[in-house]
């Protein structure tokens, strides 16, 4: 257990849906990071939270969103599912902004649109 | 900007060594390691830092050579825990640089 939650592990879904997926931080990390992960194209970016505060932003689609609350963990919203939106989807955590440490990831939630 | 990791695939028997490749075309603050054994989630390794040294634990070892814009991992007397694909995760230094970019990966496979 690295000390990251994501849930769900696994969503199956129809196309033209809307799915959330939930991360919780390693206890005292600040920044929540959440990366996509398909077979041809590696770890793509998406975003990252530092403290509640968008830091950067990467890939994401218009039809993707994310947020990071109070408590620190952060969702991240998919919407209009299309097939290829299928993968696997990682949040990753940190200490400080990512400057100084590695990140610690999630076990990933496993998305298939149908 | 994505870095380009080589080789992307490498078989070794247990007990040989193999070093994998990361390169950026662009000036580097920091390079991370990470390696993922299939259907698991990446595992940190190792970050190297501009102006940093040479870092490893065990067998496994890292240089960042920053005029060059490159780092090598360094895997010795290799052992069969040790398959699973390496990513070298690239920070720019400069403005627009929180982002942590990944290579494509390279995939290792030890066998007896």
């Amino acid at each position: 257990d690295s000390g990251v939650t994501q849930t769900p592990k696994h969503l199956i879904t129809a196309t033209g849906q809307r799915v959330t997926l939930r991360c919780s931080p390693r206890s005292g990390d600040l920044s929540v990071y959440w990366y996509q992960q398909s077979l041809d194209q590696g770890l793509q970016f998406l975003i990252q939270y530092y403290n509640g505060e968008e830091r950067a932003k990467g890939n994401i689609l218009e039809r993707f969103s994310a947020q990071q609350f109070p408590d620190l963990h952060s969702e991240l919203n998919l919407s209009s599912l299309e097939l290829g939106d299928s993968a696997l989807y990682f949040c990753a955590s940190s200490v400080e902004g990512g400057w100084h440490y590695g990140y610690t990831f999630g076990s990933g939630t496993r998305l298939t649109v149908v | 900007q994505q870095p380009v990791q080589s080789p992307q695939a490498v078989i070794l028997r247990e007990g040989e060594d193999a070093v994998i490749n990361c390169s950026s075309s662009k000036a580097l603050y920091s390079v991370h390691w990470y390696r993922q054994k299939h259907g698991e989630a990446p595992v940190f390794l190792m970050i190297l830092l501009k102006g940093g040294e040479q870092k490893g634990h065990e067998k496994i070892s890292a240089s960042f050579n920053e005029k060059k814009q490159q780092s090598s991992l360094y895997l010795t007397a290799s052992q069969l825990s040790y398959s699973g694909t390496y990513f070298c995760g690239t920070r720019h230094s400069g403005a627009g640089s929180y982002q942590l970019t990944f290579g494509k990966g390279t995939k290792l496979s030890v066998i007896p």
